[in-house]
């Protein structure tokens, strides 16, 4: 099955800080990634979609300006989480895509804490 | 907006086939249903998916009715590293985004 590779899995920073989240593709190319976040005991909700080489679409209710996705290759997609607060942590989770009837995959998740 | 629904929570006896049910009953022609489920801080994992129908692999058996409104994933012999929460969800091929339901809480019991 695909391979797909998050990292870090887990972070704890200082509130103010920006956090980079990258989710890489390891053995197909993803035309299309993405990112969910999940808050305790809650369900997975869908943040923003990418496709390479394109600016992202963000769901409503998500600030793009808060949650900076880039998507400049085929198997690299970065989500930065800038001037993070408390409010910020959650589980991140990415979904590559590339082709067609083949099902979604998911990387294993980034837990972000905020102090 | 999630599709589908599914009970909160079930319990299964070690051993035994689980079997969680899922309705969509607003399910389009060309859309599949899909399984995947979530063990405790970890990514959703890929079970399995269907258009109409049944389908079965290694990990389970997917039973989706004549009229595609609802459907059932079937563990046949449930263990302890099953307990997870199942999400059922309703999506074209790769490359449309899924939205999540809350899912059903599965706990095998001892």
């Amino acid at each position: 099955g695909a391979v797909v590779s998050q990292h870090p899995s887990w972070v704890i920073c200082k509130s103010g800080t920006s956090v980079k989240i990258e989710c890489r593709s390891l053995d197909f190319q993803a035309t299309t990634m993405f990112w969910y976040r999940q808050f305790p005991k809650q369900s997975l909700m869908l943040m923003a979609t990418s496709n390479e080489g394109s600016k992202a679409t963000y769901e409503q209710g998500v600030e793009k300006d808060k949650f900076l996705i880039n998507h400049a290759s085929l198997t690299l997609s970065t989500l930065t989480v800038t001037s993070a607060h408390p409010e910020d942590s959650s589980f991140y989770i990415c979904s590559p895509t590339g082709t067609f009837d083949q099902p979604q995959h998911f990387g294993d998740g980034t837990r972000l804490s905020i102090l | 907006d999630a599709k589908t629904t599914q009970p909160t929570s079930m319990d299964c006896a070690e051993g035994r086939a689980a079997n969680l049910p899922c309705n969509h009953s607003t399910i389009s022609g060309n859309e599949y249903v899909y399984w995947y489920r979530q063990i405790h801080s970890q990514g959703p994992q890929y079970i399995i998916h269907g258009l109409k129908n049944n389908e079965t692999n290694e990990m389970a058996s997917l039973i989706i009715t004549e009229d595609r409104k609802s459907s059932t994933l079937i563990l046949p012999h449930a263990t302890l590293r099953d307990t997870a929460v199942y999400y059922c969800i309703v999506g074209k091929n790769t490359g449309n985004q899924f939205y999540f339901g809350t899912g059903t809480s599965l706990t095998v019991i001892p």
